[in-house]
């Protein structure tokens, strides 16, 4: 069964340095994600990717966030320079479209630990 | 902002009981959706409901869509230990889902 993928699952980093997160979506999806969810708190939209670009971000995706799709199968999400608070799971995510029904494919997730 | 609260946070119960946890706001969906997330992992999706009224069944698990399109509810019937785990609501848009905190469901052998 097609799953998105994500590496590393566990990143430590120090605070102020820069993190990139991998994500390779399932293959004819076109729609791409991510959310992130703080220990103990709901799951949260960061920002959706379509067709190269970014549709929608929240207003967590500060200067800071950055995604990119640098070839055809990677997704990745980089923080420039990361701070105690962002400290989370990081979730990709993959649709094929965006009709009411479709699913969207999560992935396992990377636990970011800003120390 | 669209907000999402379900209810209730927490729920602990024994083998073979039934339940219900619900998901209300105040702001009407076009779709929404639950989902079903084991500790460390990323949510899976269990349903999506987008008629107001809908009723879906899965196996033992029966998802409700409020009328007017702003609620919905789970119910599982003879719930099992296997039920255990958070299960999240959440309602989209074409680019984005928000999401509400979760019941934190606890199935007692």
């Amino acid at each position: 069964e097609p799953e998105v993928t994500q590496t590393p699952s566990h990143q430590v980093t120090q605070m102020g340095q820069e993190v990139i997160l991998r994500c390779v979506p399932i293959s004819n999806h076109l729609y791409f994600y991510w959310y992130r969810q703080i220990l103990g708190q709901k799951v949260e939209f960061l920002v959706s990717f379509y067709n190269n670009e970014i549709s929608e971000k929240s207003e967590i995706f500060d200067d800071q966030f950055s995604v990119e799709r640098p070839d055809g199968s990677n997704f990745t999400l980089k923080i420039r320079s990361t701070k105690l608070e962002d400290s989370a799971m990081y979730f990709c995510a993959s649709r094929i479209d965006t009709g009411p029904n479709t699913e969207a494919f999560f992935g396992q997730g990377t636990r970011l630990t800003v120390v | 902002t669209q907000l999402l609260e379900q209810s209730p946070q927490f729920l602990s119960i024994q083998e073979g009981e039934n339940l219900t946890v619900y998901c209300n706001s105040s702001s009407v969906f076009s779709s929404l959706q639950w989902y079903r997330q084991e500790p460390g992992e990323g949510p899976v999706l269990l349903v999506t409901v987008v008629t107001g009224g809908e009723v879906k069944k899965l196996k033992r698990l029966t998802f409700q869509f409020g009328d007017a399109r702003k609620d919905s509810s789970l119910h599982i019937t003879a719930a099992q230990p296997g039920d255990t785990g958070l299960y999240l609501c959440a309602g989209g848009s074409n680019y984005k889902l928000t999401f509400g905190k979760g019941t934190l469901l606890t199935v007692n052998p």
